[in-house]
């Protein structure tokens, strides 16, 4: 089975740039989620993808946008950069259940902006 | 609005000592609850979770986790801390209103000091 992976693992950008994080969801699972977790912070809810559609969104401005392809891996774009926007980009994968909410988690995007 | 507070930022133990992580939760429906344990530079991995099953959850490396409703807490524990065990530990609750499911909404973290 294979686990939740992201890239690229580390990357600066100055401000204003815009940025594209990608990550591959575990096998068998149909959900993506994506996580901003600043220094010292627990993770914050950025968005949901299902079936290729945005499925719920956390309170973060519109120039953070993603996509999920048909095989389930998906992207998330960060335009407009802002220093505020250091911090580490986790993915989170799982099946659409009800019952559970587990998350299976990759090791994250550490973005820097400069 | 689901919410969870984790008491305590840093806890320091000696090896061999008793662990205890403090979360308390906030949740208008019966919640899930989740333990993470993050390592240096990595992501977050399961230790346990609760989904209305037995009160008493019991995870990997030894963790386990009471759901006590009439305290709205779930406080982490393992009897004997191992030096392997210092890392971020967050806890999490599933918010199970609006449009997503699986989303979780995370507590602060507790690092977890383990001394010699």
């Amino acid at each position: 089975e294979t686990g939740v992976t992201q890239s690229p693992t580390h990357l600066i950008k100055t401000r204003g740039q815009q940025v594209t994080l990608r990550c591959s969801s575990q096998s068998g699972h149909n959900t993506v989620s994506w996580y901003q977790q600043a220094l010292g912070q627990g993770p914050q809810f950025i968005f949901q993808y299902y079936r290729e559609e945005e499925n719920g969104r956390g309170n973060f401005p519109p120039r953070f946008s993603g996509l999920q392809f048909p095989n389930y891996s998906s992207e998330l774009n960060v335009n407009a950069l802002e220093l505020d926007d250091s911090a580490l980009y986790l993915c989170a994968s799982s099946s659409l259940r009800v019952d559970t909410g587990e998350l299976f988690f990759g090791e994250g995007s550490r973005l820097t902006v400069l | 609005a689901q919410s969870v507070t984790q008491l305590g930022s840093h806890v320091s133990v000696s090896e061999g000592a008793l662990v205890l992580l403090r979360c308390n939760y906030s949740s208008s429906v019966p919640p899930y609850l989740f333990w993470y344990v993050q390592y240096p530079n990595q992501g977050l991995q399961l230790l346990l979770k609760y989904t209305s099953a037995a009160t008493l959850v019991k995870g990997i490396n030894g963790f386990e986790a009471e759901f006590k409703k009439s305290e709205t807490s779930f406080h982490l524990t393992k009897p004997s801390a191992h030096m392997s065990d210092a890392a971020e530990y967050f806890c999490a609750v599933s918010d199970q209103a609006g449009g997503a499911t699986n989303k979780l909404i995370f507590g602060t973290g507790t690092l977890l000091a383990v001394q010699p």
